[in-house]
Order: structure tokens, then sequence, then C-alpha cells
């Protein structure tokens, strides 16, 4: 089974902190992704990345910056964090063209980490 | 217009009821349509998925992709309160490399 793992399921940081999210995956994975999730406006892609070290910008990339140093891992950084960014953040991961030959195949995700800005 | 459109919700059945899950797209490029989960608090699980048109069934659960239609569904047989959760389709294509776009989601109730 694919395990996706968030470092933390709940975090309260404060207004302006630098705040770190990390995502790690078992399966080889080439593409990750981070989404946040608020009622009323479904699922919302932040950022993806198809290989180490390359990443392409989502929907919402504003306010966030992501890392991929290492294939398995995946983090998402808010730069200085705001109220507004206080949401449900949920990493996914998904076999790539290299794993599979096959470039769009279906994704899986962790259980999130439900982030509050004081 | 979004790109894909589920049935709102919520929906509340008695158990043992038979539910369908409904969703329509715009993009004729869509190759992959998923069904997902989600339990409170919980991500999205991966329940089903489906490459092109056509049936596949797993235990109770069918999925249902008509492309000619632009339209896929969900049914669920002998539904169980376990099965209470948010219901969540999505699909990708060749054309947006890996990304999948989401519905919004159906939230299921399923009643002893």
């Amino acid at each position: 089974d694919v395990k996706v793992t968030q470092s933390s399921r709940y975090l309260v940081k404060r207004t302006g902190e630098k705040v770190f999210l990390e995502c790690v995956q078992d399966m080889d994975h080439e593409n990750m992704f981070w989404y946040r999730q608020d009622p009323g406006l479904g699922l919302r892609l932040i950022y993806f990345s198809y290989d180490v070290k390359m990443k392409e910008k989502g929907d919402i990339p504003e306010g966030y910056s992501v890392s991929r140093e290492k294939k398995e891992r995946f983090s998402l950084i808010l730069e200085s964090a705001s109220t507004n960014q206080t949401s449900m953040y949920l990493c996914a991961s998904g076999p790539g063209l290299q794993n599979t030959g096959i470039r769009n195949q279906p994704q899986h995700f962790g259980d999130g980490t439900r982030l509050s800005i004081l | 217009q979004k790109e894909v459109e589920q049935d709102p919700g919520p929906l509340s059945v008695p158990e043992g009821a038979i539910v369908s899950l409904n969703c329509t797209y715009s993009n004729s490029a869509f190759q992959y349509f998923m069904w997902y989960r989600q339990y409170s608090r919980k991500g999205p699980e991966l329940l089903m998925y489906t490459y092109s048109s056509g049936n596949k069934e797993d235990g109770r659960f069918t999925a249902q992709v008509d492309k000619s239609s632009k339209y896929i569904s969900l049914f669920i047989r002998d539904s169980q309160p376990s099965d209470s959760a948010t219901y969540l389709c999505a699909m990708t294509s060749t054309t947006n490399a890996g990304k999948s776009t989401f519905g919004d989601g159906t939230t299921l109730t399923v009643k002893p």
C-alpha cells in the first residue's frame, strides 16, 4: 500500500512565523503535490513537483514555497504565516512518466495537517 | 464554469439503500477518472479509478464512465453507516501532466 506521511496532524503557529510542513512518500513516486482544503472552496493546488529539485506553481502559490531535495520528501514552506493561511494542508504523491510510462496516474493523499495561524 | 461539476448534496439515505454519486465534466482530454472517499479530519483515500470509458466493480462499489456524455458515476450498493463520508470525483488528462482536477465533493450520510 502507498503511504504518504505528513509530519504533523495539528499545528498552531503565530502570524509572521516561517512554517515548514513536511511530507514523505514510500513508493518512489515521481510526482508530489501540495493542496489546501477549505470549506466551500474544495481542493486547491499550491505547488507540485515532477522530480527532485523541480517545482511548478499550482493555482494558489502566493505566500508559499516548496523544496524537494530528495525524491521521497516534499516540503511546503509558509514564508511569513498569515491568518488567511489557516487551513487543512494535504500532500499527495503519484507515479509519473519514469515510474510507469504513463504520465497521469492517480494520486494518493496523506492524512493532512490542520494548521492554525493565530 | 468549472471543468468538473459534482452533485453538491448533502445526501442522506437509510442503511441498505443504493447510492448514486455523479459528476459531469467539460474537458474531452480527461483519461483517468477517480473517486476518493474522505472521512472527517482525514485525507482523501483513493477508492476506485477507471481509465477511459466503461465500468469497474469492486465489492459494493461500481464506477461508471460515459465519455460520450462526459458523465461519471459511483454506485454504492447495500450502503452502510461506515460509508458516511465525503466523496470526491477527480480526473486527469494528458495535457495537464499528472495534475488532477477535483469536484467539490458530495457528503453522504447513511442512517442506521
